[in-house]
């Protein structure tokens, strides 16, 4: 079975600071990640998915970009945080059913100060 | 905007007594799924329902969908402490692609 790792758990950081947040998947090869985005209480913002390496498909317009890398490695990078910027950070693998239904990470709970 | 809205945005309930939360979206849809937050956690997939299904159990969850209504529900019987988390829907869309979109969920507290 699949697991994806996400690195790191927790981080704090201040406005204007960069920012790499990284998730590996183990157990499943030519994933389709995915990062999102939660505020607090609130539901789930996609931000960009990616269908192999260096294939990047970005949602929203933001202070924030993506990398793939590798087939099993998805980046998530700003050069300067915003005070927005803060939220829970998640990132999901696309079942292999081929319904989109997505397994998740466990998330980084990122403060913006 | 929010493809799926889930109603309500928060339910308190004794345990065993049944929770329902409802979904409803916009746009045709390929199919519809459910998951579970636990606080401070990633989403866990609870359950699917394909867009020609009209209504699927697993153990104590029982969902519906009316394509007609575009509206789900999700159904947790003799509820239990451990069922408090969010429970979100999400929809796959018909134009195929790569994307699900998630509501904004519905916190869930079950009183021991």
């Amino acid at each position: 079975s699949q697991t994806i790792h996400q690195w790191p758990a927790t981080l704090v950081q201040p406005v204007g600071s960069p920012l790499s947040l990284e998730c590996t998947v183990e157990g499943t090869s030519n994933p389709n990640l995915y990062w999102y985005r939660q505020a607090a209480g609130r539901g789930l913002q996609l931000l960009f998915y990616s269908v192999g390496i260096g294939q990047i498909s970005s949602e929203v317009p933001q202070n924030l970009s993506a990398s793939r890398p590798q087939d099993r490695q998805f980046i998530l990078s700003s050069k300067k945080l915003l005070l927005s910027d803060s939220g829970f950070y998640l990132c999901a693998n696309r079942g292999v059913g081929g319904h989109n239904e997505q397994f998740f990470g466990p998330g980084t709970r990122l403060t913006v100060l | 905007s929010q493809q799926g809205e889930e109603d309500p945005q928060a339910l308190s309930i004794q345990e065993g007594e049944n929770a329902t939360m409802n979904c409803s979206y916009k746009t045709s849809i390929n199919n519809l799924q459910w998951y579970r937050q636990n606080s401070g956690r990633g989403l866990v997939h609870l359950i699917l329902i394909r867009s020609n299904e009209r209504e699927k159990h697993s153990g104590r969850l029982r969902v519906t969908l009316d394509t007609s209504k575009k509206s789900s529900s999700l159904l947790i019987t003799a509820s239990r402490a451990a069922d408090t988390a969010s429970y979100f829907c999400a929809t796959a869309l018909n134009t195929g692609g790569f994307k699900t979109i998630f509501g904004a969920g519905t916190r869930l507290f079950v009183k021991a």
